[in-house]
């Protein structure tokens, strides 16, 4: 089985960066990925990482490092749009896809 | 270009009920999945297809049926409704079991009476 941990709340101020951690156990990894939620929508895709390392993508960067089950979502020059919630998903071996409760971010002036 | 589609978008549904929710995709996907969303749980797979004909359990499968007679339509039926069914669901499909970008419907909003 899988198991997710990401904070459930977090607040920031516009224009601020903001560090979303996720932690996981797996019984084989098969990449890890990032959505952004707005409340009442669909789930839309962030980021996908495989291998160790950082990708960026704009103001959105993901980290993850394979040997410490650890990867976290970096969001940069926070807008008030940004304020979602956050999901991380690990795939494991097999090819499941597991979500973790999602961190709901709250962007303030 | 549609994407995935549900349907319906709202529902509300008296205990012992049965009904199905829709879901299309049209961008020749093989891999389709059902999840649901409840409050600090996260999205949940309750079934998964990897091509026509090819349907399988996923984390929460009890009280739900699947079939795949079809690559486009991926229908998920609640065969008696019961109150802990109330949930957001969501349909979601990508190229391959390994493909790296899923797309997700709207979402169908359940409530069970």
């Amino acid at each position: 089985g899988q198991n997710i941990d990401q904070p459930t709340e977090m607040t920031a101020t516009e224009g601020a960066i903001v560090q979303i951690n996720c932690t996981y156990q797996t019984s084989g990894f098969n990449g890890l990925f990032w959505y952004q939620q707005h409340a009442g929508e669909a789930p839309t895709f962030l980021s996908y990482n495989v291998l160790d390392g950082l990708e960026e993508k704009g103001r959105f960067s993901s980290f993850l490092s394979r040997s410490k089950g650890y990867s976290y979502l970096l969001l940069k020059e926070l807008q008030m749009k940004d304020s979602a919630s956050y999901l991380c998903a690990v795939r494991d071996a097999g090819n499941m896809l597991t979500f973790g409760g999602g961190t709901r971010l709250m962007v303030k002036p | 270009n549609a994407g995935v589609t549900q349907t319906p978008k709202f529902q509300v549904l008296k205990t012992g009920q049965s009904m199905t929710l829709q879901c299309a995709q049209d961008m020749n996907h093989e891999y389709m999945s059902w999840y649901r969303q409840d409050p600090g749980m996260g999205l949940r797979l309750i079934h998964y297809s990897v091509g026509a004909g090819i349907t399988d359990q996923g984390e929460v499968p009890n009280g739900y049926n699947v079939s795949r007679s079809t690559t486009e339509d991926f229908p998920l039926r609640l065969l008696s409704a019961a109150p802990s069914q109330t949930s957001v669901y969501f349909c979601a499909s990508s190229y391959s079991h390994s493909g790296n970008t899923i797309y997700f419907g709207e979402g169908s909003w359940l409530t069970v009476v």
